[in-house]
């Protein structure tokens, strides 16, 4: 069964730094999200992406964040200059259409920042 | 705004006794509604979904879940609970407040499921 997959599965940084995250997203879909998680909070969407750019993005989403769609298979968060309050598991998900499919998530992105 | 409760944070049950994990949600719309279902180290995984018609609705590993409108609930129900149902439960809500949307979900707080010999 074809599946999201996320890398790395954890990520250590300093404050300040840049990070990526990576995904492969299910080959024939063709929207694409990013959720977070800060530890004992809920999960909180952060942007969906569709034909190659931004459909929707939440407060959170802010400056520091950019997605991306380098190929035809890889969607990107990064994170320009890590704060503290970053650190969270970082979801991917994708699904075929908007809003009546299911959107399929990944295993996560656990981001530490110190 | 639209948002989801999930009353109960933590719940245990004995194997083979039956479930209910509440979901209360608030949407401007006719909303789209969600269980995940995640166990430690996945990612999370869809239990059920409901749009529109039946409003009970039936999910994998024998979970069902009734949408009620007058109460904006959308409970998750299992007759017989298995020790590998032990995992962390989140309702979502998605669909098209204000004619637009683009797929994205709101969670709530999350339950999580211990089960008992």
């Amino acid at each position: 069964e074809p599946e999201v997959t996320q890398t790395p599965s954890h990520q250590v940084t300093q404050m300040g730094q840049e990070v990526i995250l990576r995904c492969v997203p299910i080959s024939n879909h063709l929207y694409f999200y990013w959720y977070r998680q800060i530890l004992g909070q809920k999960v909180e969407f952060l942007v969906s992406f569709y034909n190659n750019e931004i459909s929707e993005k939440s407060e959170i989403f802010d400056d520091q964040f950019s997605v991306e769609r380098p190929d035809g298979s890889n969607f990107t968060l990064k994170i320009r200059s890590t704060k503290l309050e970053d650190s969270a598991m970082y979801f991917c998900a994708s699904s075929a259409t908007s809003t009546q499919e299911t959107q399929y998530f990944g295993p996560g992105t656990r981001l530490l920042v110190l | 705004a639209q948002s989801v409760t999930q009353p109960d944070i933590h719940i245990t049950v004995s194997e083979g006794a039956s479930l209910e994990l509440r979901c209360n949600y608030s949407y401007g719309a006719t909303p789209y509604l969600f269980w995940y279902v995640q166990s430690p180290g996945q990612g999370l995984q869809l239990l059920l979904k409901y749009f529109s018609g039946d409003t009970l609705v039936q999910g994998i590993k024998g979970f069902e879940a009734e949408f009620k409108r007058s109460q904006s609930s959308f409970n998750l129900r299992k007759p017989s609970v298995h020790w590998s149902d032990a995992a962390e439960y989140f309702c979502a809500v998605g669909g098209q407040a204000g004619g637009t949307s683009y797929g994205k979900l709101t969670f709530g707080q999350g339950t999580i499921l211990t089960v008992h010999p």
